[in-house]
């Protein structure tokens, strides 16, 4: 089973400034085969980025996502009052899928 | 645009089955192109992968729950099932259906599923 990784747990920045959030694999994640999520309070998650860089449907330009093998990244450009979130790593190269423990992007 | 709903019981007690059902809207679960999940979240805490199913009927379970998990399908009403055997306080979580198409693409709501005497 693949462990995921991710740092920081917490994330305290204001409006405005770039989030990099970061998702370590205990083995490497077949084709890049990672996903990101992002998730409310009260509410289901929402895909945000596929194959470790492709942005899902409708999500904006600022949120991006690299890396390849164990290390993954989510970068959010310029965060916006909404995006203020706990956001999940999730590969789904092998089985079973794994998700990572979250991190939550909190106002500062 | 694809729609999720589960249902069933908000209560079980302990040592009995739990048993969900998600209904899928503006897509066929028939149509072989996408999987079909479950997926789990503990109050307060992260997410794990319960199993998946295609249309063909093959499944694929996490293996931390393998033995308790059936998740089947009815392509007729358009619903995918799980149950959940045998469940104990830890099993309590909201549970999501999902469209697995590789990631997650589209989720149903969540049921919270509480398991109490």
């Amino acid at each position: 089973e693949i462990v995921l990784t991710q740092s920081p747990g917490t994330l305290s920045l204001s409006p405005g400034e770039r989030a990099t959030l970061s998702c370590r694999a205990s083995q490497s994640v077949s084709s890049n085969y990672l996903a990101w999520y992002q998730q409310k309070p009260g509410q289901a998650p929402r895909l945000l980025i596929y194959g470790a860089s492709s942005r899902a449907t409708g999500i904006p330009d600022r949120f991006s996502g690299s890396g390849s093998g164990t290390d993954f990244t989510l970068t959010i450009s310029r965060l916006e009052p909404e995006d203020f979130a706990v956001y999940y790593c999730q590969q789904y190269g092998s089985s079973p899928r794994t998700f990572g423990q979250g991190t939550k992007v909190e106002i500062k | 645009q694809l729609q999720m709903q589960e249902s069933g019981p908000g209560l079980v007690k302990p040592s009995e089955t739990l048993s969900l059902t998600c209904t899928v809207s503006g897509g066929s679960i028939g149509s072989g192109s996408s999987y079909w999940g479950w997926i789990r979240q503990p109050p307060g805490k992260g997410l794990e992968w319960i199993g998946s199913i295609y249309y063909s009927g093959s499944t694929y379970y996490n293996p931390s729950l393998k033995s308790r998990v059936t998740i089947s399908g009815d392509t007729s009403k358009n619903q995918f099932s799980l149950k959940l055997s045998s469940v104990t306080a830890a099993d309590t979580a909201v549970y999501y259906c999902a469209r697995v198409s590789g990631p997650m693409d589209y989720w149903g709501q969540g049921t919270l599923v509480t398991v109490s005497s």
